[in-house]
């Protein structure tokens, strides 16, 4: 099983539509969450932290469920440049060791 | 400020081939990391350096060596290229303790046939 699991998609959503992301993650030690962008064939760039309260960042919304193992990324007013690869992306600890990161999510916004 | 810059950005290797992949970062990081990205597989991490002179094993370090020559710079070794080793290499660096971002370079895109 993977450490962390997304649904590969691709979503494809009309402009202006509200989506919705999932990931879980198997260690239950993880501390850290993130949600980082990639777009094709570039490098990823970190789009926002997830927060245990839950935060926003404009149209973005991240969730963590902790007890269920349970990260989540909304999009509102989806937009043609929000078409990237979505990845969840969590810290085990908060030492040397990298990030872990789930295979993507892939998101097309369609005029 | 140039971020994190790699070389090459694509390369071409047989196998049995060796070849360096250079990283360098200009944000006075101490930490810097390789990874490398397969379709649907996620980044895995190859190998890291938590501080200059200080280097560790990471998810998939076999076939692979580095060096980190000073704070600015971490290089990536295929000693000996195979085509399972065919994929996209990112470097990435991060800031100090409290920040877990990490700031990537564009990548290089190896092919070993």
């Amino acid at each position: 099983r993977k450490e962390v699991e997304q649904d590969p998609g691709p979503f494809n959503v009309p402009e202006g539509a509200t989506v919705a992301f999932n990931c879980t993650y198997s260690n239950s030690a993880s501390q850290s969450f993130f949600w980082y962008r990639q777009d094709c064939r570039k490098e990823p760039k970190l789009l926002m932290s997830v927060y245990s309260s839950g935060n926003e960042d404009g149209r973005f919304t991240a969730q963590l469920n902790r007890a269920s193992q349970y990260i989540s990324l909304l999009i509102r007013d989806s937009k043609l440049s929000d078409s990237a690869t979505y990845l969840c992306v969590v810290n085990r600890d908060t030492g040397r060791r990298a990030l872990t990161f789930g295979s993507g999510t892939r998101l097309q916004v369609q005029p | 400020n140039a971020g994190v810059t790699q070389t090459p950005k694509f390369q071409v290797l047989k196998t049995g081939q060796s070849m360096t992949l250079q990283c360098a970062q200009d944000m006075n990081h101490n930490s810097m990391y390789w990874y490398r990205q397969d379709p649907g597989m996620g980044l895995r991490l190859i190998y890291y350096s938590a501080s200059e002179g200080t280097t560790d094993k990471g998810e998939v370090p076999n076939g692979y060596n580095v060096s980190r020559l000073n704070k600015r710079e971490f290089s990536l070794r295929l000693e000996s290229a195979a085509p399972s080793q065919t994929s996209v290499y990112f470097c990435a660096s991060k800031g100090q303790k409290g920040s877990n971002e990490q700031f990537f370079g564009p990548g290089t895109r190896l092919t070993v046939l």
